[in-house]
């Protein structure tokens, strides 16, 4: 089980976010991804294998972590930054997804 | 650029059989470099992987879900598919067909770089 933090952050752009993820078993081979959903949008893939950006994602995000405790941190907000955060571990037989933090525009 | 679109799914009811397509434009299902999935989102939940399948169809099941999913590759038609049996007003959701993507080694991993927008499912008696 994925158990994301906080549920929501209230920041206004050029601000910083940290999220978090916390694994109730060990992750191993930084197999963690992070997405970004906008309304009425699927998910987008930000992050893979914990630190990773997929292409065409900003330097301003970057993800940490390992085993149980894992962090995506965004550095001066921009407006389209703002969303649904999913992290999702692919370590197991069965891929599953956090609850999610929402980044809202203050 | 390849592009994924579901198919529109009709009124369900309790007790029958879903089925979604989802057609693949700008390259081939048959492509040994991807998996091609189903992923399910109910309104304001977390996205909920329902499995994937390979080119031969070979397919991967979210466990809690396997006794009911089954997905298969149609190379003829360029397109892979999705039947979930015996469905409830639980499986009300936006069904999302995606592909996995292949890092920078060549190999395929088990996180989604193609959606596409979506097919909502409403079971409804």
């Amino acid at each position: 089980v994925l158990t994301q933090s906080p549920a929501t952050l209230s920041l206004s752009p050029g601000e910083g976010a940290t999220l978090s993820c916390r694994a109730s078993q060990i992750i191993v081979r930084t197999k963690l991804a992070w997405y970004r959903q906008k309304p009425g949008q699927p998910p987008r893939l930000i992050i893979y294998h914990t630190s990773s950006r997929a292409s065409g994602v900003s330097d301003r995000f970057i993800g940490s972590g390992s085993e149980t405790d894992f962090t995506l941190t965004i550095s001066r907000l921009e407006p389209e930054d703002f969303g649904i955060y999913y992290c999702q571990q692919y370590d197991g037989l069965t891929l599953t997804f956090g609850g999610g933090t929402r980044v809202d525009l203050k | 650029q390849m592009q994924l679109q579901e198919s529109r799914a009709g009124p369900v009811k309790p007790g029958e059989t879903l089925s979604l397509i989802c057609s693949v434009s700008g390259g081939a299902v048959s492509s040994s470099n991807y998996y091609w999935g189903w992923i399910r989102q109910s309104p304001g939940k977390r996205p909920e992987w329902l499995g994937y399948v390979y080119h031969n169809d070979k397919a991967f099941y979210n466990e809690f879900l396997k006794t009911r999913v089954t997905l298969s590759v149609d190379t003829s038609s360029n397109h892979f598919s999705l039947k979930l049996t015996s469905v409830t007003v639980a499986d009300t959701a936006v069904y999302f067909c995606v592909r996995t993507m292949r890092d920078t080694s060549g190999f395929s991993i088990d996180v989604f770089d193609l959606w596409g927008h979506g097919s909502t499912v409403i079971v409804s008696s």
